[in-house]
């Protein structure tokens, strides 16, 4: 079966770290772009980061540069997301999302991992 | 960075009408654009790229158009099931990548 299940939300504490993953399934991984991209309670989606296939170009939006590494394992079939210095506003659900290169529109997502910010 | 502007933020239609929805890009993307549908508690689905293509797997009921700046997805007879939030996506360059803020569409 095609798909992508995230794993690693949870509650942490403002200024703390978490680093999510996301595992492929069902198709060549290691041809396709991948993405985060991320939906705060009751609001709408958010861009986050992109990687390429190979990793060579990476992507983050303004809002988590400096505090957030995407990266992949194409032999594990598995995309990260390092958070560092969370803050309450990076409260959300965190999607893993594909991307069939070179295009950038999200062709399969994942269930979703939730990542609470809260002291 | 371009600006995605989906309006309305909200409709309400009966079963069977015509849902127009429109995107407006603060600068040209061509036909770089995709739409969403987010149902209530699931996860997002790709209805539409490029403007105007259709998803495999999707009804023949929504349709795109546009290119340039204005774009629209059209639900030509509104079902139950389309009850949703839409979402239209930039994607005519590298990141970044832009989302509108959606239209939550309900039935009347």
């Amino acid at each position: 079966e095609v798909q992508l299940v995230e794993s690693g939300g949870g509650l942490v504490k403002p200024g703390g770290s978490l680093r999510l993953s996301c595992a492929a399934s069902g198709f060549t991984f290691s041809s396709y772009s991948m993405n985060w991209v991320r939906q705060a309670p009751g609001k709408g989606l958010e861009w986050v980061s992109s990687i390429s296939s190979s990793s060579s170009y990476i992507y983050y939006a303004d809002s988590v540069k400096g505090r957030f590494t995407i990266s992949r394992d194409n032999a594990k079939n598995s995309l990260y997301l390092q958070m560092n210095s969370l803050r309450a506003e990076d409260t959300a659900v965190y999607y893993c999302a594909r991307a069939e290169s070179p295009v950038w529109y999200f062709d399969l997502w994942g269930r979703g991992t939730l990542v609470t910010v809260s002291s | 960075d371009i600006q995605m502007t989906q309006s309305p933020s909200s409709l309400s239609a009966s079963v069977g009408d015509r849902v127009t929805i429109t995107c407006r890009a603060s600068q040209g993307i061509s036909n770089y654009l995709a739409w969403y549908q987010q149902k209530p508690g699931k996860v997002p689905k790709l209805l539409i790229y490029a403007a105007s293509t259709l998803q495999s797997g999707v009804p023949s009921r929504f349709s795109g158009s546009g290119s340039g700046t204005d774009f629209t997805l059209t639900i030509s007879s509104l079902q139950p099931e389309d009850v949703a939030t839409y979402y239209c996506q930039k994607y005519n360059s590298a990141p970044p990548l832009t989302f509108g803020g959606g239209t939550k569409v309900e039935i009347k």
